[in-house]
């Protein structure tokens, strides 16, 4: 079964600092690997995804992630944050029967 | 191209009533998933479904919820007998097709149904 462990709750950063996001995962099998945005009251957009193509994966709005295998990791970064960053991020993991795991979600703040 | 479009955007249901949510795909998709979004929680996959076929409802509760996504008209995600357990924001997604890292999915914005 596949599996994704965000570490952080919440995430407050000053606006045009770096962000880091964590996500861990678990998975049987070469992971397809995704992370999704979600601003209030609104739906789900992709940022980007690892597909298991190159390991540095440049997504939207400037965010990126790296596939780390040796860590099980896939951690989501941004050199600067802006104010319209501040929203909730979800890491995903595909399992089998096309079936998308959600992680339970990163509140990032951003402040002035 | 639309998107996928998801109506209505919130309903409010007493107890007991029934709460039907729509899903039209985008536009050349003929997958469609319902997923579960409780508060403060991430999204639950519910069911996956093609054109007037169920592939995968191991997400679905066994009773009151199911499920469809007739050969004509959008997919719907029926919910009898309310509780407020059922609170929640329900988003569909569709793909193109199997190789979903691919076609990838689209998701919609979601209804709001909140149980009174």
């Amino acid at each position: 079964a596949q599996s994704v462990t965000q570490l952080d709750s919440h995430v407050s950063v000053s606006e045009g600092t770096p962000v880091l996001l964590r996500c861990n995962y678990s998975s049987s099998y070469s992971p397809s690997l995704f992370w999704y945005v979600q601003h209030p009251n609104k739906g789900l957009q992709l940022l980007l995804k690892y597909t298991s193509a190159a390991t540095l994966v440049k997504g939207i709005n400037g965010f990126e992630a790296e596939f780390k295998k040796s860590e099980t990791s896939f951690h989501l970064t941004k050199p600067s944050a802006h104010m319209s960053d501040a929203a909730e991020y979800f890491c995903v993991v595909r399992g089998g029967g096309n079936k998308l795991t959600f992680g339970t979600g990163t509140q990032l703040k951003v402040e002035l | 191209n639309a998107g996928v479009m998801q109506n209505p955007r919130h309903l409010v249901r007493r107890r007991g009533q029934e709460a039907r949510l729509r899903c039209s795909p985008m536009k050349g998709h003929s997958h469609v998933y319902w997923y579960r979004q409780l508060p403060e929680e991430g999204l639950k996959f519910m069911v996956y479904l093609q054109k007037e076929n169920i592939i995968d409802e191991s997400g679905m509760p066994k009773e009151r919820f199911s499920a469809e996504f007739p050969k004509e008209g959008p997919s719907i995600l029926r919910i009898q007998q309310v509780v407020r357990g059922d609170s929640a924001a329900y988003f569909c997604a569709s793909s193109g097709g199997t190789g979903v890292t691919n076609y990838g999915y689209t998701f919609g914005s979601g209804t709001r149904l909140t149980v009174v």
